[in-house]
């Protein structure tokens, strides 16, 4: 079974850009999490989708944002870019529930803003 | 509010010698634990977790933590390091509370010296 998968792997942006990042998870999952890993801050929960619904959401801004599609892919936005959102920005998937259910995750896109 | 604590951001050891990384866990509610490692630019990999029954949890490659209630501990060991344990090491409490999302230590840098 493929894992989860995560496009691009680098990316390079300017402060004020926007960007998307997309995560396909494993085949058949339907959970999708997301979280930012920052040397600094460590790792942070973003937010998690669920068949296509916010289920869950961390403290972020409001320039942080995703969907899911109905094939459980799902993407983040994160619009006007600033310096410290450079960070490794991890996928991850699980069957229903991330809680008790093991959670798979990518191999992460690294953003850097320039 | 859940919380985990990795005692030690870096642990070295020989190769062959006892592996043994700390983690606490704060939890109002019986918690999820589980351990997770890094590679340098790679995801997360799920090497055991805790949900119920046994306090004794075997994981992949050789490793093993006890979920120890009465110290709110659940440390990592393997009786022999080897030099591919090289790696980050993460500990994790689900917060059900929160839908399930992982709320993870700062992580254990973990060398193996030959």
């Amino acid at each position: 079974k493929a894992g989860v998968t995560q496009t691009p792997r680098y990316l390079i942006k300017t402060r004020g850009q926007q960007v998307t990042l997309s995560c396909s998870p494993i085949s058949g999952h339907r959970s999708v999490s997301w979280y930012q890993q920052t040397p600094g801050q460590g790792l942070q929960f973003l937010f998690e989708y669920f068949s296509e619904t916010q289920r869950n959401k961390g403290n972020f801004p409001g320039r942080f944002s995703g969907r899911q599609f109905s094939n459980s892919r799902s993407e983040m936005n994160v619009s006007t870019l600033e310096l410290g959102d450079s960070a490794l920005y991890l996928c991850a998937s699980s069957s229903n529930s991330p809680s008790t259910d093991t959670q798979y995750f990518g191999p992460g896109t690294r953003l850097t803003v320039l | 509010a859940q919380s985990v604590t990795q005692l030690g951001s870096h642990v070295s050891v020989s190769e062959g010698a006892l592996v043994l990384l700390r983690c606490n866990y704060s939890s109002s509610v019986p918690p999820y634990l589980f351990w997770y490692v890094q590679y340098p630019n790679q995801g997360l990999q799920l090497l055991l977790k805790y949900t119920t029954g046994a306090t004794l949890v075997k994981g992949i490659n050789g490793f093993e933590a006890e979920f120890k209630k009465s110290e709110t501990s659940f440390h990592l060991t393997k009786p022999s390091a080897h030099m591919s344990d090289a790696a980050e090491y993460f500990c994790a409490v689900s917060d059900e509370s929160k839908g399930g999302k992982l709320i993870f230590g700062q992580g254990t840098e973990l060398s193996v010296k030959p």
